[in-house]
């Protein structure tokens, strides 16, 4: 089955710093979806990217589905951007989400 | 924007007993599932349904669990007799397509388990 692999598991920035998270999976998907969980817990939807590029304000997220990883770059964060940062691949046997294991964001002030 | 809602936000339970936790899809989706975050953990999937039936289930999914969609809204899952490591956030997602589409998540329920 697929397997999901995120870096680097931790991160802490400045406030107003760049940074760039990755996620590496074993196998070739059809969805491949980025999510933001803050610190309540809520997991919010940042990217369905299977391939290509897309960007939403500050964030912007690339996959390159032949090479089997997908990037989301953070730029100019500020401390609301604090948290884990989830990939998660579709497993297209069953159609289940494979999450990886996160990337704990801290932007200090 | 459509979202998927989902209550209580929290619950706290004794062992042994009971739970159904309630979510409500966005309303022109077919596929729905159920993912569980142990605390500190990876988020795993439960269980999908589509057409009134499970579609998939893991290895987690046992006995104890069922999920029924009642209604025309509401997708539920219940836990039988709770155990200390049914504690976890629970989310609840919808899809239009399963295969090719968005799984938007809900904002899950903290379960605890006493």
């Amino acid at each position: 089955g697929i397997q999901v692999e995120q870096s680097p598991p931790d991160l802490i920035l400045q406030e107003g710093a760049n940074s760039t998270l990755r996620c590496n999976f074993s196998d070739s998907v059809n969805n491949l979806q980025w999510f933001h969980q803050n610190p309540w817990g809520q997991l919010i939807n940042l990217f369905y990217i299977p391939s290509g590029t897309k960007q939403n304000g500050r964030l912007s997220a690339t996959t390159v589905a032949t090479e089997r990883y997908s990037l989301l770059y953070i730029s100019s964060s500020q401390t609301t951007d604090s948290g884990v940062y989830f990939c998660a691949a579709l497993r297209d046997s069953n159609y289940q989400l494979i999450w990886g294991a996160g990337t704990k964001l801290i932007i200090k002030p | 924007e459509p979202e998927v809602t989902q209550t209580p936000s929290h619950q706290v339970t004794q062992m042994g007993q009971e739970v159904i936790l309630r979510c409500v899809p966005i309303s022109n989706h077919l596929y729905f599932y159920w993912y569980r975050q142990i605390l500190g953990q990876k988020v795993e999937f439960l269980v999908s349904f589509y057409n009134n039936e499970i579609s998939e289930k893991s290895e987690i999914f046992d006995d104890q669990f069922s999920v029924e969609r009642p209604d025309g809204s509401n997708f539920t899952l219940k836990i039988r007799s709770t155990k200390l490591e049914d504690s976890a956030m629970y989310f609840c997602a919808s899809s239009g397509d399963r295969r090719t589409d968005t799984q938007y998540f809900g904002p899950g329920t903290r379960l605890t388990v006493l």
